[in-house]
């Protein structure tokens, strides 16, 4: 069972590169996130899909774009990657168990911007 | 200010003590509190979570919410060298459950 998987593990960019970081969930569940991590800062939203076909803004979606390509799969793309989106990117995905959105989360993309 | 304010630690304490995490919050509409440890250069995973206020024990571990003060608790009782990770406290409203605001998390490492 692989609940959510995020390709690559490890990316190193020169500013003004792009790339598209990918993640899939097998679990069945509608809705699918986006996170950063930053040390002090915890983890900060940056793109939701509450399903397929919806994406809403989250607290960071400054310089990304995201795409729900179907019910399994999220990816987030950087059109012109910057120094300050260096970061550990987090994907996960919810089910709804007794009134809570329980949040599963991928092992994250370590992302470099030179 | 932050909706939610956790101490970063790092959190040092010998292997079968009783450890306490907190984190305050100043949105009165938080409903659900969860926890989530997070190892490292892994995800983090969901530990357990509380709606309202109240206790909840599952194992070594118990969740505490004092609505009346906006402060929650995570406590780790006979605490063992695997604990060590960090651990996130996370909230959200009843009217809004899809948005979860997470503390910084606090690092704690516990030695043999």
């Amino acid at each position: 069972n692989a609940g959510v998987t995020q390709t690559p593990k490890f990316q190193v960019l020169k500013t003004g590169q792009s790339m598209t970081l990918q993640c899939a969930q097998d679990m069945n569940h509608n809705s699918m996130y986006w996170y950063r991590q930053d040390p002090g800062m915890g983890l900060r939203l940056i793109y939701y899909s509450a399903s397929e076909g919806t994406t809403d803004k989250g607290e960071v979606p400054n310089g990304y774009n995201v795409s729900r390509l179907n019910k399994r799969e999220f990816s987030l793309r950087l059109e012109s990657a910057a120094p300050s989106q260096t970061s550990v990117y987090f994907c996960a995905s919810s089910e709804r168990s007794g009134g809570v959105n329980i949040q599963y989360f991928g092992a994250g993309t370590r992302l470099s911007v030179l | 200010q932050k909706e939610v304010e956790q101490d970063p630690g790092p959190l040092s304490v010998p292997e079968g003590a009783i450890v306490s995490l907190n984190c305050t919050y100043s949105n009165s509409a938080f409903q659900y509190f969860m926890w989530y440890r997070q190892y490292s250069r892994k995800g983090p995973e969901l530990l357990m979570y509380t709606y309202s206020s109240g206790n909840k024990e599952d194992g070594r571990f118990t969740a505490q919410v004092d609505k009346s003060s906006k402060y929650i608790s995570l406590f780790i009782r006979d605490s063992q060298p695997s604990d060590s990770a960090t651990y996130l406290c996370a909230m959200s409203p009843l009217y809004n459950t899809d948005k979860l605001i997470f503390g910084t998390g606090t690092r704690l490492q516990v030695f043999p």
